[in-house]
């Protein structure tokens, strides 16, 4: 049973285009939404994440979007860059088990220059 | 500098025979977990550990043994692969006094059984 459900499984988009990633999740427990990037050969790395007390979060280039009433959340990329080409993974966790990560079955995204 | 890391980054190996995937952490994480990664399913959890002598199941634990018997190691071992476990295998860490949860993960293990 896939918990979280993420799509698309692969994106391409031009250099300034704003690729966006979408996630859904079940688990009405879940209250914690991290977004992994990885590039080949290197293992995840946290990227952002956000709680459910707010319905958006940027960091630079990166924002969550949460609509907890739908389960869902999402990653905005904007003016992506060839170097954001990589796979991202969203996740989700219960506050005090948020070790335990439930992870999205992964986006490949390519930024073409 | 702070990292987790796995040996062999590259192994190949026939179906049966025993091996031990080994991860180790300089951060001082109480946290340990390894993860499975396969195309189109993600990452799942194979096993991880809250702390030394304490570890658990995961989602996809079959086939798979842990310890952890110091703080800093916690290695994977397959008593007898089977092809279904060729796969990446990653290992994380995580510590507690991390407000963000943030998991470290090693640079993966790339594991063909055959």
């Amino acid at each position: 049973q896939q918990q979280v459900k993420q799509s698309p499984q692969s994106l391409i988009v031009q250099k300034g285009g704003i690729p966006i990633i979408n996630c859904a999740y079940e688990n009405t427990a879940f209250d914690y939404f991290p977004w992994y990037q990885q590039f080949p050969g290197k293992g995840p790395a946290l990227l952002i994440a956000i709680r459910p007390d707010v319905s958006e979060k940027k960091e630079g280039r990166f924002t969550i979007s949460f609509n907890k009433s739908a389960k869902q959340f999402s990653l905005h990329i904007m003016d992506s860059q060839p170097g954001d080409s990589a796979t991202y993974f969203c996740a989700a966790a219960i506050s005090g088990s948020a070790r335990q990560l439930t992870f999205g079955s992964g986006t490949q995204l390519t930024v073409l220059p | 500098e702070a990292q987790v890391t796995q040996n062999p980054r590259y192994l190949i190996t026939v179906t049966g025979k025993k091996l031990t995937v080994t991860c180790s952490q300089n951060m001082n994480h109480e946290y340990m977990s390894w993860y499975r990664q396969d195309p189109g399913l993600g990452l799942r959890q194979i096993y991880y550990s809250m702390n030394v002598e304490v570890t658990d199941k995961g989602d996809v634990p079959e086939g798979y043994k842990v310890s952890r018997k110091e703080k800093r190691n916690f290695p994977l071992i397959l008593e007898s692969p089977s092809p279904n476990q060729t796969s990446l295998y990653f290992c994380a860490s995580s510590g507690a006094t991390s407000g963000t949860y943030e998991q470290y993960f090693g640079p993966g293990t790339r594991l063909t059984v055959t």
